[in-house]
């Protein structure tokens, strides 16, 4: 089946920097897309979710950019603090007829925040 | 705190033993979600319940079952278990079903061995 996938395992960046995590996705049909952030030992954490019809879409300290054309998404965290420190999943879903999917994750970035 | 509660937190059994997980969601949430995580596989959906019915079914094998109760929660049951089976189990809750945020537990480490 089709599926979600990242393009980098690990990023490693300079606290206080600005970082961006990719994700391209290959299902067309898909129409919400989510950003999650996993602590070690913990569940996926929440972060920041985006529509088909939006383009972008701002939360505090990060940003979620969605390109439609070429489906890739993106999350842009600014500023890096040491608690950034996780794995990153996108994760997108669709409306099926009679019910709803699950979300489909990529296999995550390990985000990595240099002091 | 996502509100999602989970028990057991970790679980260890013997191959073919049956075990039971389970899931509370979120106050209000009608949606529950059954997630798969391990090293080789990453994060995988397993199945989806709403208000009580299920409503959509991902890579779920066919001697995993769950099911919602009248009061929301749900239990995930894993029968004849295989080594491949340990993994970490999530549950995740939603307001409705289709588009919109999950919010996971804190999940079940099932070590099978």
């Amino acid at each position: 089946g089709e599926s979600v996938g990242l393009h980098l395992p690990t990023l490693s960046v300079q606290e206080g920097d600005n970082s961006i995590i990719n994700c391209a996705y290959s299902n067309s049909a898909s129409d919400y897309f989510i950003w999650y952030k996993q602590e070690s030992g913990k569940g996926p954490q929440f972060i920041i979710d985006i529509r088909s019809n939006m383009d972008k879409r701002q939360g505090q300290r990060v940003t979620v950019l969605l390109n439609k054309t070429v489906k890739h998404l993106s999350l842009q965290i600014a500023a890096t603090q040491p608690g950034d420190s996780a794995v990153y999943f996108c994760a997108e879903t669709w409306y099926s007829g009679g019910g709803a999917d699950g979300l489909t994750f990529g296999k995550g970035t390990h985000l990595i925040i240099q002091p | 705190d996502s509100g999602v509660t989970q028990t057991p937190k970790h679980l260890i059994t013997a191959t073919g033993q049956r075990v039971t997980l389970r899931c509370s969601p979120r106050s209000g949430d009608l949606s529950v979600y059954w997630y798969q995580q391990s090293l080789d596989q990453g994060l995988q959906f397993l199945i989806h319940y709403y208000n009580g019915e299920e409503r959509a079914k991902g890579n779920i094998l066919e001697r995993f079952s769950a099911q919602q109760f009248p009061d929301l929660h749900s239990e995930l049951n894993l029968s004849s278990l295989e080594l491949g089976d340990s993994a970490l189990y999530f549950c995740a809750s939603s307001v409705r079903t289709g588009g919109s945020e999950q919010y996971f537990g804190p999940g079940t480490r099932l070590t099978v061995t």
